[in-house]
């Protein structure tokens, strides 16, 4: 039973149109976070957040805002879509790092998104 | 080796030889984390060093980290085919968790 659920799986957007992508875990994390995959690239940070109702800027928050109304659901939201933000998007849910493991991120299956 | 906004590393090698990925990072953390990301998925965890561990081992898997480079390695003993798929390294600062840019190993038969 995944535990990390994004929709919608694949949307495409027009330019200048509004964009929301959903994120619900049922993993009981207080970290949530996004990230943009473009192809043949690395995972890159836009938003995350520390709990209810907190959301702060990763390395490449430009164009996106972002929502956490619950622990279970953080929201990515994309005002003023562009072609540039054509990419897969991944959110994730973060454990906080209990017994000194680090903050392990459980993943998403991805949002595929093009913007035309 | 991988970081940041560098292109996606590639690696092709055949099935039984021994293959390691290097990942060097540029903020102090604790804990270094190597992810698997097969065609199609999410990223999952498939090992984990900290920082008071110069080395870590799981199955076919080998971790380093060297803290005063800041760098760690990855390595598979014996590839097989079902090994094929992107790795990553991620470090921790507080709450945000960055990746390296990445390694695309192709295990050929």
């Amino acid at each position: 039973e995944a535990a990390v659920t994004q929709s919608p799986r694949n949307k495409v957007a027009v330019t200048g149109g509004k964009v929301t992508l959903s994120c619900n875990q049922t993993n009981n994390h207080n970290n949530m976070y996004w990230y943009r995959q473009d192809t043949g690239h690395g995972l890159r940070l836009i938003h995350y957040s520390y709990g209810a109702g907190s959301t702060e800027k990763g390395d490449i928050p430009d164009g996106y805002k972002a929502s956490r109304p619950s622990q279970e659901n953080f929201s990515l939201i994309l005002e003023l879509a562009t072609p540039s933000q054509t990419s897969v998007y991944f959110c994730a849910s973060g454990d906080d790092g209990t017994g000194g493991s680090g903050n392990t991120l459980y993943f998403g299956e991805g949002s595929r998104l093009i913007v035309v | 080796s991988q970081w940041g906004e560098e292109n996606l590393q590639a690696l092709s090698i055949q099935e039984g030889e021994d293959v390691t990925m290097n990942c060097s990072y540029k903020t102090y953390t604790t804990v270094v984390h190597w992810y698997r990301q097969d065609s199609g998925r999410g990223p999952a965890l498939i090992i984990l060093i900290r920082s008071n561990e110069r080395e870590k081992r799981s199955g076919r898997l080998r971790a380093t980290l060297d803290t005063s480079s800041q760098s760690s390695s990855l390595s598979i003993t014996a590839a097989q085919c079902e090994d094929t798929a992107v790795y990553f390294c991620a470090t921790t600062g507080g709450y945000k968790v960055v990746f390296g840019s990445g390694t695309r190993l192709l295990v050929s038969p």
